[in-house]
Parts: C-alpha cells; structure tokens; sequence
C-alpha cells in the first residue's frame, strides 16, 4: 500500500523556522496537500497543489517539492502554530488518497 | 458557507455494523467534480481515508478497508452515507465527513466537526 513518512514531531522557537517534510514514492506523480490539526478540531487545509495556499491562511506558511520529497514551511513560528501537521496526497492513478503519518509541532 | 454535519449511534458493538450520515447544507451536493468523503481518526492517532463517492454514486474505498466499506449518496436530502460492517475496537475513531474539491485538487477542503464512534460490548 502507498505510505507517507512525515517525522512524528518537530520543536521550534518562537521566530523561528519549522520545516516539515514528507517523503513517499508516488509523490513526484501527485501534488501533495497540508494540513493543520489543532486539538478537538477538525484538519484545515493550509498549503494545496504542492505550494499554494489557501485565502486565509497566513503568508508564513509555504510548500515546496524535491523530487519524492515535499516539505511544509512556517516561517517566523507563532505560538498558534502548535499543532497537529498531515501531507495528503494520491496513487498515481489519482484514486485512492492518503496521509502522512502525522508531525506534532511544538513551539517552545 | 459549506457545512457538513455527521449523525449517528456513538456507541456499535463488535461484529456489528458502523453506520454514520453526513448531511450538506450552504450548498450542493450534486457539484460538478466535487466527491464526498470519510475520514477517521482512532484516538491520539493520524488521519485515514476511508473512501469517497461522487454524487452519480461512483465510489472508491481504501484498499485496506474495501471488503467492509459501504459509502452512498441521496441527492434528494443532500446525505451520503458510510457503513462499516465487522467493526472491532480496532475500528474506534473520531469519523469525518468532507468535501473534496473541484478536480485536479485531490484535498479536503471543508470538513465537518467529527463524531466519535466507540466499538465496545
């Protein structure tokens, strides 16, 4: 079955630079997705088609892609940003979905 | 505004039959290239698709999931629905209804609340 890695956990400074990343075989044939989850709540998507984002969202967060990589940026970290962050993406016939295993972002 | 709202017993015994509705209000169900989804999330764990439709009731269900997934569609009161059959504590999770948006964006872009549904005799 189709998998994507994520690193279960990432701390960061206030200020600082959180990067997420999240590896899988199919990914150079799909875009990948963001999502935040806070606690209670349900996803929002925060980054679509590899590097857009959503009306909303702020302009600290961006994607971007390196061949069966693709990573989630937040720069300048707040301390809203704590939460839950999943990629999503698809087989390669554009089928079947899939998350990411999931990164908890602390924010120290 | 979209909004979903999923319903249904937060309470099924083991080998029985999960079964949960989403209803859509704010706008239409029968979209042109929008599908309707299910995701779960067990307890202090990651997401998962469970499978989508589309309003014509075209379908497609997670491999790992498919021989016990039932997802369908009535237009006429804006609900799809998911059946779980053989549920087992395994199959606890906090159950999601979403939208997937128009094509080529394969993501989930409104999602209702969640409902928890609890496997136990």
């Amino acid at each position: 079955s189709y998998e994507l890695t994520q690193p279960p956990s990432v701390s960061v400074s206030p200020g600082q630079t959180a990067r997420i990343t999240c590896s899988g075989d199919a990914l150079p044939n799909q875009y990948a997705y963001w999502y935040q989850q806070k606690p209670g709540q349900a996803p929002v998507v925060v980054i679509y088609k590899d590097t857009e984002r959503p009306s909303g969202i702020p302009e600290r967060f961006s994607g971007s892609r390196s061949g069966t990589t693709v990573t989630l940026t937040i720069s300048g970290v707040q301390a809203e940003d704590e939460a839950d962050y999943y990629c999503q993406s698809a087989d390669s016939s554009g089928t079947d979905y899939v998350f990411g295993t999931g990164t908890k972002v602390t924010v120290l | 505004q979209l909004q979903l709202q999923e319903s249904g017993p937060g309470l099924v015994k083991p080998s029985e039959t999960l079964s949960l509705t989403c209803t859509v209000s704010g706008g239409p169900i029968t979209g042109s290239s929008y599908y309707w989804g299910w995701i779960r999330q067990p307890p202090g764990k990651g997401l998962e698709w469970i499978g989508k439709i589309y309003h014509s009731g075209s379908t497609h269900y997670n491999p790992s999931l498919s021989s016990r997934v039932t997802i369908s569609v009535d237009t006429s009161k804006k609900q799809f629905s998911l059946k779980l059959s053989s549920v087992t504590a395994a199959d606890t999770a906090v159950y999601y209804c979403a939208r997937r948006a128009g094509y080529p964006g394969l993501y989930f872009d409104y999602w209702g609340q969640g409902t928890l549904v609890t496997v136990s005799s």
